[in-house]
C-alpha cells in the first residue's frame, strides 16, 4: 500500500511562498495515477488544491490557480507544492494524496503550516 | 465553486442507523456518479469510505453505504458504534474547470 509523507517549513511569513514536499513509498510517482494536495484550515473543512499526472498534466482549484504550482521529482519519487503570496487565510494542515478513481484514496498524515510574521 | 451542503451535526445511539445528506447542484453531484465520502477522526487524516457514490474500498466496513439521487448524495451508517464518532465529508467531481469540491462536513455524535 502506498505511503505518503509531507515535509516542509511549519512557519511562513505573510506574502512569502509556502513550499512542501511529499515523499512517496510503496508506489511509483510515474504510475498511472493522479496525485493531489488538499488542505484544511484549523477547525474548518477540506479544500482540494490541485493534482498532477506524471506526464506533466496538472489541474488546479480555480480559486487558487494563480498562486499554485505542483511539480514532480521522478528521481526522488516525490512531488511538491508551491503556494505564493500567502496570507493568514492559507494557514492550514496540508495533505498530499494518492488519487483513486475520481476520489482521494490514500492520504499522508498532514503537516501544519502557519502563516505569520 | 461553492461547497456542497451537509448538515452540521447528526447523532444516534449505539446500534441505530443514521443517514445524512450531501447536496450539490446539477453541475457537480447531479452530473456525475463521482461522489466520495471520507471519515476524519480528530487530529487524523481523512479516510476514504465510499467512491463512485456507492462503492466501498477494500477494508471498509459494510456498515457504511452510499446512495445518490439527483443533486444529492447520502451516507448511511448502520449499527452505529462509538468508533464511528467523527467528522464526515462528501466530495464530488465537478467536471473540467471545477474538478473536486468538498462538502461542509457533518459531525456524527454517538450518544
Amino acid at each position: 500500500q502506498v505511503q505518503l509523507q509531507e515535509s516542509g517549513p511549519g512557519l511562513v511569513e505573510p506574502s512569502g511562498t509556502l513550499s512542501l514536499t511529499c515523499a512517496v513509498s510503496g508506489d511509483s510517482i510515474s504510475s498511472d495515477k493522479w496525485w493531489s494536495w488538499v488542505r484544511q484550515p484549523p477547525g474548518k473543512g477540506l479544500e482540494w488544491i490541485g493534482e498532477f499526472y506524471h506526464n506533466g498534466h496538472t489541474n488546479y482549484n480555480p480559486s487558487l490557480q494563480s498562486r499554485v504550482t505542483i511539480s514532480i521529482d521522478k528521481s526522488r519519487n516525490q512531488f511538491s507544492l508551491r503556494l505564493s503570496s500567502v496570507t493568514a487565510a492559507d494557514t492550514a494542515v496540508y495533505y498530499c494524496v494518492n488519487n483513486g478513481y475520481y476520489c482521494l484514496e490514500f492520504w499522508g498524515q498532514g503537516t501544519l503550516v502557519t502563516v505569520s510574521s | 465553486q461553492s461547497a456542497l451542503t451537509q448538515p452540521a451535526s447528526v447523532s444516534g445511539s449505539p446500534g441505530q442507523s443514521i443517514t445524512f445528506s450531501c447536496t450539490g447542484t446539477s453541475s457537480d453531484v447531479g452530473s456525475y456518479n463521482l461522489v466520495s465520502w471520507y471519515q476524519q477522526h480528530p487530529g487524523k487524516a481523512p479516510k476514504l469510505l465510499i467512491y463512485e457514490a456507492t462503492k466501498r474500498p477494500s477494508g471498509v466496513s459494510s456498515r457504511f453505504s452510499g446512495s445518490k439521487s439527483g443533486n444529492a448524495a447520502s451516507l448511511t451508517i448502520s449499527g452505529l458504534q462509538a468508533e464511528d464518532e467523527a467528522d464526515y465529508y462528501c466530495c464530488s467531481y465537478g467536471g473540467s474547470g471545477t474538478y473536486y469540491v468538498f462538502g461542509t462536513g457533518t459531525k456524527v455524535t454517538v450518544l
